[in-house]
């Protein structure tokens, strides 16, 4: 079946360490988004790749990097540099048609959780 | 400064009933709106779309409006069912492409049987 895979599901993390969110899609969609979601809020856009081996900061990158080795798969790493990075992570991806925003298929998130 | 706003927090429906979702947006740049639905822990699904050259899509039970002048698009769900208890995301972008997705906070349905 073809969707969007991350990995997983919840993850606890130490503060000070790095993590890496894993976002996987046999969709075969240009574009990937990560997003962040915290309570009472909508989604916020971290990062988002249109292309392979390109990639672009969205509203709250500052903590993140990604990286787009592979047109299926688009990492995420939570640095200990993000001064809250508690909350709910979300990858998307969408088909790329007529220069257009088209709707996006999102995994289920991890919720990673930060002490 | 939120772009696109869903001043609706909650709202519960009884089963058989039309629910109505509202979402507001100040960037008339905005072009085409979306709508997801959102179980908990779980991603967003997509729902429905308009383009901002029509004033209303339909698919089954659910219709979204726009209307343009004011800045305003509505979802209607008729008739509601439990299983359509969820949050509810608005979202606009604005011609390029992909990363201008803007979402509300969404609104909370709660179906009543």
């Amino acid at each position: 079946d073809g969707g969007i895979t991350q990995s997983p599901k919840y993850l606890f993390r130490k503060e000070g360490q790095n993590v890496t969110l894993s976002c996987e899609q046999n969709l075969n969609h240009d574009a990937m988004y990560w997003y962040r979601q915290d309570p009472g809020q909508g989604l916020r856009l971290i990062y988002y790749s249109q292309i392979v081996n390109d990639f672009q900061k969205g509203d709250i990158a500052e903590g993140y990097s990604v990286s787009r080795e592979k047109k299926e798969s688009f990492p995420l790493t939570v640095t200990s540099a993000q001064k809250n990075p508690t909350a709910f992570y979300l990858c998307a991806s969408s088909p790329h048609r007529d220069n257009r925003p088209y709707e996006q298929y999102f995994g289920p998130g991890t919720r990673l959780t930060v002490t | 400064d939120q772009q696109v706003k869903q001043n609706s927090p909650s709202l519960s429906v009884q089963e058989g009933r039309i629910s109505i979702l509202n979402c507001d947006y100040t960037n008339s740049m905005f072009d085409y709106f979306l709508w997801y639905k959102k179980y908990p822990a779980e991603g967003p699904t997509f729902l429905i779309s308009i383009s901002s050259i029509k004033d209303k899509n339909e698919d089954g039970r659910f219709t979204v409006f726009l209307n343009k002048s004011a800045k305003h698009l509505s979802l209607h769900i008729v008739p509601s069912q439990p299983g359509d208890s969820a949050v509810y995301f608005c979202a606009a972008s604005a011609g390029n492409y992909g990363q201008n997705f803007v979402f509300g906070p969404g609104t909370r349905l709660s179906v009543l049987p």
